[in-house]
């Protein structure tokens, strides 16, 4: 079956540019997580979606970065006026009610803020 | 705070001998930890998790040991191949936190032929 995707799959940006990240999670997957990998490092988790129940937003590093999520499908992480240290991949990881701890992720977004 | 540390950086092994990764973690309500394995412009795919319930955990040439008391877990890799040159990282979650990952920095894994 498919996989998490993600788009786009690079983005460049002007510094003060508002950016929009994608996820589509695998068909029937309730937990949605988005993290941040910085070159050569560790990811960070970011935010948390979990069904209906209110997100996890305790990862966000300001209030530039907002994320929504439609329902159990689609999510959108949105960055406002970006700054050069927002130059990362962003990646994106769903899974099963059941099995919550088996994360599986997609391909990622390599912004670069210029 | 950098909750899981793991060495080395950097790892060089010939192809066939043994890879090993080490962690270190510090909050004692992690629940589950698994590896994940990371080739270039790729997502992290999940390799292989233990539960601190078991001090082991073997599938096919991936072994998880597991030091609960140490607060300690290692990765490793028999008969090390050229196509596990990768990064590995390690990671821990709890589900009181939704069971969001706590990943270490990473390994560069080169398997030599």
């Amino acid at each position: 079956g498919a996989g998490v995707s993600q788009s786009p799959s690079n983005k460049v940006t002007e510094k003060g540019k508002d950016v929009e990240l994608r996820c589509d999670p695998i068909s029937g997957h309730t937990a949605l997580y988005w993290y941040r990998q910085r070159l050569g490092q560790g990811l960070e988790f970011l935010i948390y979606f979990q069904g209906n129940s209110a997100p996890d937003k305790s990862g966000l590093p300001s209030d530039r970065f907002s994320a929504e999520r439609t329902g159990e499908s689609v999510s959108t992480l949105t960055i406002q006026r970006t700054q050069q240290e927002d130059s990362a991949v962003y990646l994106c990881a769903s899974s099963s009610r059941n099995r919550r701890y088996e994360q599986y992720f997609g391909p990622g977004t390599r912004l670069t803020v210029t | 705070q950098q909750q899981v540390k793991q060495s080395p950086q950097s790892l060089i092994v010939q192809k066939g001998g043994i890879s090993i990764i080490n962690c270190a973690y510090e909050n004692t309500a992690f629940d589950y930890f698994p590896w994940y394995q990371q080739f270039p412009g790729k997502g992290p795919a999940l390799l292989i998790a233990i539960r601190p319930d078991v001090s082991e955990k073997k599938e096919g040439r991936f072994t998880i040991s597991f030091n609960k008391s140490a607060k300690q877990f290692s990765l490793h890799i028999m008969d090390s191949q050229p196509g596990d040159s990768a990064t590995y990282f390690c990671a821990a979650s709890m589900r009181t936190s939704g069971s969001r990952l706590t990943f270490g920095e990473g390994t560069q894994l080169t398997v030599n032929p």
